[in-house]
């Protein structure tokens, strides 16, 4: 298995464009995870689908942020208008029912200019 | 909410001894799972070793092992005869059980232990 695929792996971006990332989880899973690492606030959950359903979304920072998951195997997350305060390495993570592991992706570094 | 607290920001160990990474976490709930993750360099998330809270056995992997303290809340990585590759950061995280409600399905992380390998 390729194990969860993100892109791009880096996107630089200046403020006030429109960012899209990209995640392809493990083929069965059924939970899908986005994280979001900075040196301030480290790793923290933005949202997750289960089933392509959004679970919870109460780690979404703003509504500029929106995350979708049209089917099982591909989930976006969009940011828009972006601010360099979104600079952050994001991670994409999908696991199975019973979730004893997520597998991570390898992650977006996003620097907003 | 559930908090998880890692007191070390930074460890440092001689090749081939052994070093412990100290966590400790707050919750309510009586089942739950606590992980740690290791990140190189690389920035990969890679799962190190995983205890079930109902599960009174501390979890061992090869050369990883917890010491896990329910009353405490305390859940610690012993990493024996280190080596040069296991210099990374590390991460300490909670999981509620399947079913809680909300995020709980989600990981909450520490903020880390950056461990230094001296060679």
């Amino acid at each position: 298995d390729a194990g969860v695929i993100q892109s791009p792996r880096h996107e630089v971006t200046e403020m006030g464009q429109e960012v899209t990332l990209r995640c392809k989880p493990i083929s069965g899973h059924d939970y899908l995870f986005w994280y979001r690492q900075t040196m301030m606030r480290g790793l923290e959950l933005l949202i997750y689908f289960n089933n392509n359903v959004p679970i919870d979304d109460s780690g979404m920072p703003e509504d500029r942020f929106s995350a979708k998951m049209p089917n099982a195997s591909f989930s976006t997350l969009k940011i828009q208008p972006s601010e360099p305060r979104d600079s952050a390495v994001y991670f994409c993570a999908s696991g199975t029912g019973t979730l004893n592991e997520q597998f991570f992706g390898p992650g977006t570094r996003l620097t907003v200019l | 909410a559930q908090t998880v607290t890692q007191s070390q920001p930074e460890m440092s160990v001689q090749e081939a001894e052994t070093v412990t990474l100290s966590c400790t976490y707050d919750t309510s709930e009586s089942d739950y799972y606590l992980f740690w993750y290791k990140q190189p360099p690389s920035r990969q998330m890679i799962l190190v070793i995983r205890q079930e809270a109902y599960k009174q056995q501390n979890a061992t992997e090869n050369r990883f092992s917890v010491n896990f303290q329910k009353a405490a809340k305390s859940f610690s990585l012993k990493i024996s005869d280190s080596q040069l590759g296991d210099a990374a950061m590390y991460f300490c995280a909670y999981r509620a059980s399947l079913g809680s409600g909300g995020g709980a399905d989600g990981l909450t992380f520490g903020k880390g232990t950056h461990l230094i390998i001296q060679p």
